[in-house]
């Protein structure tokens, strides 16, 4: 069974601190990705990862940066949190081909 | 650009009814289309349908893809409320990235 965990499922933090979300996968997947979901608006990607020390950016990575050292773990960075990052945070991994395994999720509240 | 739309947005069925949540995209190169269930944390993967495998099953769950008309339709039928759930429709974009259709959410009353 694939496995993707999180750090935390839930998380408060104060506005203009610095945010570590981290992904731990379990089964030696190339693709990482982190997703934030937002009532009304859906899954939007924010960057992914396709191999150790590679990121592109999806289609929202303003106010974010993403780490991966190593194959399993994938981190997503708030460099300064800001109240419109309250969401909830996903992160999921796949294979080569499409199907992508998610974690159960973080739901980050900025104050 | 890539687009998915899900229609209906929510839907209230009651216990045993059969229901169809519609997923009509248009992409620029179409590799696949898949669904997911999500209750109350993450997604979880049901169904992937390519031009080879235009129709799966799963129990009470099925899917079809129409590659002409640009849509696929999921069905559940002899609905439980364990079925109640947003249902997400998705087709990758590029380099494994998929494009998120904004769901179905669906309640079962008992």
């Amino acid at each position: 069974d694939v496995k993707v965990t999180q750090s935390s499922r839930y998380l408060v933090k104060r506005t203009g601190e610095k945010v570590f979300l981290e992904c731990v996968q379990d089964m030696d997947h190339e693709n990482m990705f982190w997703y934030r979901q937002d009532p009304g608006l859906g899954l939007r990607l924010i960057y992914f990862s396709y191999d150790v020390k590679m990121k592109e950016k999806g289609d929202i990575p303003e106010g974010y940066s993403v780490s991966r050292e190593k194959k399993e773990r994938f981190s997503l960075i708030l460099e300064s949190a800001s109240t419109n990052q309250t969401s909830m945070y996903l992160c999921a991994s796949s294979p080569e081909f499409y199907e992508q395994y998610f974690g159960p999720g973080t739901r980050l509240t900025v104050t | 650009e890539d687009k998915v739309v899900q229609s209906p947005l929510s839907l209230v069925v009651h216990e045993g009814d059969t229901v169809t949540l519609n997923c009509s995209y248009e992409v620029t190169n179409f590799r696949s289309l898949l669904w997911y269930k999500q209750e109350k944390k993450a997604p979880t993967f049901l169904f992937m349908l390519t031009s080879s495998g235009i129709e799966k099953k799963s129990g009470r769950l099925s899917s079809i893809l129409d590659k002409k008309e640009l849509f696929s339709i999921l069905n559940i039928t002899a609905t439980q409320t364990g079925d109640s759930a947003v249902y997400l429709c998705a087709v990758p974009k590029s380099r494994s990235t998929l494009t998120f259709g904004k769901g179905t959410m669906l309640l079962v009353s008992p």
